[in-house]
């Protein structure tokens, strides 16, 4: 099955700080990727998503770009605020083909952001 | 209605006890899962189930018995839970003929004591 690795936190930012949180993955073929945000006490939410190579995903100002050549996903700020720490998910489908199999989650970004 | 509910939103139970886990989506989708998020690992997959049929069983202990009785509703019966249980239990739901995204519940904080 496909396979997603991040970089673990915790990361630690000032406010109006550029975050990048990296994120890359193993898979068959080219299958969706996932940006999913949680925030404490809550289930996950999506935060954006690229459905085929170079499709660049955004929402609240967070973007990510689907590289094949890199397979990479890494998820981008340009200026983050307080309000955004929460844990960050990297996420892909188990499996390329369609069809419901559930994803697969990197093991999460614990983001703290400092006023 | 929200798009995914679970109820409850917290649940303490011995091991000796057995309770069950809701969750229901609104979103018309046909696919359903159950997650579970422990500390300091990832996000585990249960259980699927595609148009009300099992489709994935991750190697997951038969004190956990997953029901669906219609496209809209998912259940997760417990009994004679450890206390290595206790976790974040997530449901979700997704338009399964394809790969888009899923979307989850707020969850089930359970402690088992």
């Amino acid at each position: 099955g496909n396979s997603v690795t991040q970089m673990e936190g915790p990361v630690t930012l000032s406010e109006e700080a550029f975050l990048t949180i990296n994120c890359t993955y193993t898979a068959t073929g080219y299958p969706s990727l996932f940006w999913y945000v949680q925030y404490p006490g809550e289930g996950l939410q999506l935060l954006l998503k690229a459905t085929k190579a170079d499709d660049k995903g955004s929402n609240k100002g967070f973007e990510a770009t689907y590289r094949k050549e890199t397979t990479s996903f890494h998820l981008e700020k340009g200026s983050v605020q307080v309000s955004d720490s929460a844990v960050y998910f990297c996420a892909l489908p188990m499996y390329s083909g369609g069809g419901a199999d559930g994803l697969t989650f990197g093991k999460g970004t614990h983001l703290i952001i400092q006023p | 209605e929200t798009g995914v509910t679970q109820t409850p939103r917290h649940l303490v139970m011995g091991m000796t006890n057995k309770k069950s886990l809701k969750c229901e989506q609104h979103l018309g989708h046909n696919a359903m899962y159950w997650y579970k998020q422990s500390a300091k690992k990832p996000l585990e997959l249960m259980f699927v189930y595609s148009l009300e049929e099992r489709v994935e069983n991750n190697s997951v202990p038969s004190r956990f018995s997953p029901e669906c009785p219609n496209s809209s509703h998912l259940f997760l019966h417990l009994h004679t839970l450890q206390p290595e249980d206790s976790a974040l239990y997530l449901c979700a739901s997704s338009q399964g003929d394809r790969q888009t995204e899923a979307f989850f519940g707020q969850g089930t904080r359970l402690t088992v004591v």
